[in-house]
């Protein structure tokens, strides 16, 4: 156990829909980030939030939000979902953030989305 | 575009002998990481190298740097079976961003 929880571990969902994927960051980590991995790809990083703020956006779909809460959990909403969609979706979390990024991320399991 | 490129993108080894895996990448960095992912689960952080080190050691890991030809590379000593895994770097450019690219990574296979 990595100590970044994900949930669900699987979703199955149909074209047009919208779901919402949960992250618990690591205890005492404020900084949350979230990548999409394609079957046979690297990652693609999605959006990041430090202590509730966000820090920097890649490549995310204007059909896709985040947001990092009080707590510092964070959920990732798809909607209008395609079957392109259907991914790998992984949260990771780190202490501090940038440059003062000491230490690697400590990824959560990943969530697995199958649009059908 | 991806900022790092891993290779070989695939690897095929006998269990003992040594792999290297490279990582190139395009601009200026901070830092540089690699991470280990089995398939289809998440990724672990192996090694962190900052771009004023040239060489980092973690048990049968070896990563070096050279910042002047912008690539990095990942050395794994006597590989065992449960080495088998994708293999990637992962950048921090400088000027600002607070993220990381991830490459492609390397599919590494080792042969029992």
């Amino acid at each position: 156990d990595s100590g970044v929880t994900q949930t669900p571990k699987h979703l199955i969902t149909a074209t047009g829909q919208r779901v919402t994927l949960r992250c618990s960051p690591r205890s005492g980590d404020l900084s949350v980030y979230w990548y999409q991995q394609s079957l046979d790809q690297g990652l693609q990083f999605l959006i990041q939030y430090y202590n509730g703020e966000e820090r920097a956006k890649g490549n995310i779909l204007e059909r896709f939000s985040a947001q990092q809460f009080p707590d510092l959990h964070s959920e990732l909403n798809l909607s209008s979902l395609e079957l392109g969609d259907s991914a790998l979706y992984f949260c990771a979390s780190s202490p501090r953030t940038g440059v003062f990024a000491n230490y690697g991320y400590t990824f959560g399991s990943g969530t697995r989305l199958t649009v059908v | 575009s991806q900022q790092g490129e891993e290779d070989p993108q695939a690897l095929s080894i006998q269990e003992g002998e040594n792999a290297t895996m490279n990582c190139s990448y395009k601009t200026s960095i901070n830092n540089l990481q690699w991470y280990r992912q089995n398939s289809g689960r998440g990724l672990v952080h192996l090694i962190l190298i900052r771009s004023n080190e040239r060489e980092k050691h973690s048990g049968r890991l070896r990563v070096t740097l050279d910042t002047s030809k912008k690539s990095s590379s990942l050395l794994i000593t006597a590989s065992r079976a449960a080495d088998t895994a994708s293999y990637f770097c992962a950048t921090l450019p400088t000027g600002g961003t607070y993220k990381y690219i991830f490459g492609t990574g390397t599919r590494l296979k080792v042969l029992a």
